[in-house]
């Protein structure tokens, strides 16, 4: 299994704090992915990473910021957490080249009361 | 717009019989990549099979295969001699060369096999 661990594995919070969550990887792989997971909706890409301190926006990316300062770790933030963001979070890694598959994280429960 | 398009209800499947998982996807990218992966009830998500778009042949993978038809834009999973672990939701994605190396995925299809 590819070297991912998600950090921590579930959470709870209150509305209007902020909220880290911590991806970090083994692989040295250049990709580094956050999506969430909601029912009706499958997989939807939040940020991602193309390299130490290059990132960029997904679909859903309003309410989040990203950083990447190592090749190994890859965070999202919640900067004032809301009710719609309770969700599983996905991290995931990837080589570079559309023949690459992305392999997860056993993803974070975020629930936001 | 929707890229990855999964739209069959929840299945149910006969053990050791075959199923079918449709997805048809969207790009004007002439080269892209094609996954499924599977994700049990416990959460994890697993990859399961690779289809590129300039491969000739299906892709296969122990009793997963892949019905690839570019011109129609799909690519149905076939999973053959169903097993009980196989009960799961499988999701469809897509990664474009030039997309920027997302992975864009389906709304996923509900299997469960039946003994």
């Amino acid at each position: 299994d590819a070297g991912i661990t998600q950090s921590p594995r579930h959470k709870v919070t209150e509305t209007g704090t902020p909220v880290t969550l911590r991806c970090h990887q083994t692989e040295n792989h250049r990709y580094m992915y956050w999506y969430r997971q909601d029912p009706g909706h499958g997989l939807r890409l939040i940020h991602y990473s193309y390299g130490v301190k290059d990132t960029d926006k997904g679909e859903v990316s309003d309410g989040y910021s990203v950083s990447r300062s190592k090749t190994e770790d890859f965070l999202l933030t919640l900067e004032s957490a809301t009710s719609s963001q309770t969700s599983v979070y996905f991290c995931a890694i990837s080589e570079e080249g559309a023949d690459s598959p992305l392999h997860f994280g056993n993803g974070t429960r975020l629930t936001v009361t | 717009a929707q890229k990855i398009t999964q739209t069959q209800p929840g299945m149910f499947v006969q053990e050791k019989e075959a199923v079918t998982l449709d997805c048809t996807y969207d790009t004007s990218d002439p080269s892209y990549g094609l996954f499924w992966y599977k994700q049990p009830s416990s959460g994890e998500m697993i990859f399961l099979i690779y289809q590129g778009s300039y491969d000739q042949q299906n892709a296969t993978e122990g009793r997963y295969s892949l019905n690839f038809q570019k011109a129609r834009k799909s690519a149905n999973l076939v999973i053959s001699a169903s097993q009980l672990g196989d009960s799961a939701m499988y999701f469809c994605a897509m990664r474009e060369y030039y997309g920027n190396n997302r992975l864009a995925f389906g709304k996923g299809n509900q299997v469960v096999v039946i003994p």
